[in-house]
């Protein structure tokens, strides 16, 4: 399965906008970018997808480069609800998702 | 709308006993499936369901097992319950398989399993 990299942890100043990078060099070309977030021991949480282009919705937006092999999630303005860990995955449309490690995000007042 | 509800929240075993998970999609969705969170550990895929058919299987050995009801419900079963089983067991439905190559998988609360 195709596998995503992303830094373990990140800061973010409340109020400023969260940019976190995800890797996916090895990305095929129906391959979906998902991102979730999971706070402290709760279900994840969908937060948006994507196939080529960029989108955005309530919560974030998507920027997917070209190439498709990175992304980046933004975060316009972060809370302090917004701590979390944050996941890239990629769906094969096998389903099964795969969760890495993902990036913790602190979000400082 | 309701979201995915899991039940029960927490579940206290004991090594070689047996545990029954169950899992209420979203209405409307009809694939469910089951992910594995130990302490420590990422979410790992166990089980897809969807028509009542199962469609995909995680690397789990055949004591991890499920079904899905007519009306798309699902139970996750554990024998022969391990130490190691503890864990954050997360249920997740999307809709209908067919939809499309892939679809949002939006998930539970998750039921706490803890084996003594």
């Amino acid at each position: 399965d195709a596998k995503t990299t992303q830094p373990p942890s990140m800061d973010c100043a409340e109020g400023r906008a969260a940019n976190l990078p995800c890797n996916h060099s090895t990305i095929s070309g129906n391959e979906y970018v998902y991102w979730y977030r999971q706070i402290h021991s709760q279900g994840p949480q969908y937060i948006i997808h994507g196939l080529k282009n960029n989108e955005t919705n309530e919560m974030a937006s998507l920027i997917i480069t070209e190439d498709r092999k990175s992304s980046t999630l933004i975060l316009p303005h972060a809370t302090l609800r917004d701590t979390a860990v944050y996941y890239c995955i990629l769906d094969t449309g096998r389903r099964a998702l795969t969760f890495g490690s993902g990036t913790r995000l602190q979000v400082q007042p | 709308e309701a979201g995915v509800t899991q039940s029960p929240t927490h579940l206290i075993k004991t090594r070689g006993q047996q545990a029954t998970l169950r899992c209420s999609p979203i209405s409307g969705h009809t694939s469910v499936y089951w992910y594995q969170q130990a302490l420590g550990l990422g979410l790992q895929f166990l089980l897809w369901y969807d028509e009542g058919e199962e469609r995909n299987r995680g690397n789990f050995p055949p004591r991890f097992s499920g079904r899905q009801f007519p009306n798309y419900s699902s139970e996750l079963n554990v024998n022969a319950l391990e130490l190691e089983d503890s864990a954050l067991y997360l249920c997740a439905s999307s809709r209908p398989y067919g939809t499309g190559i892939t679809d949002t998988q939006y998930f539970g609360p998750g039921t706490r399993l803890t084996v003594l």
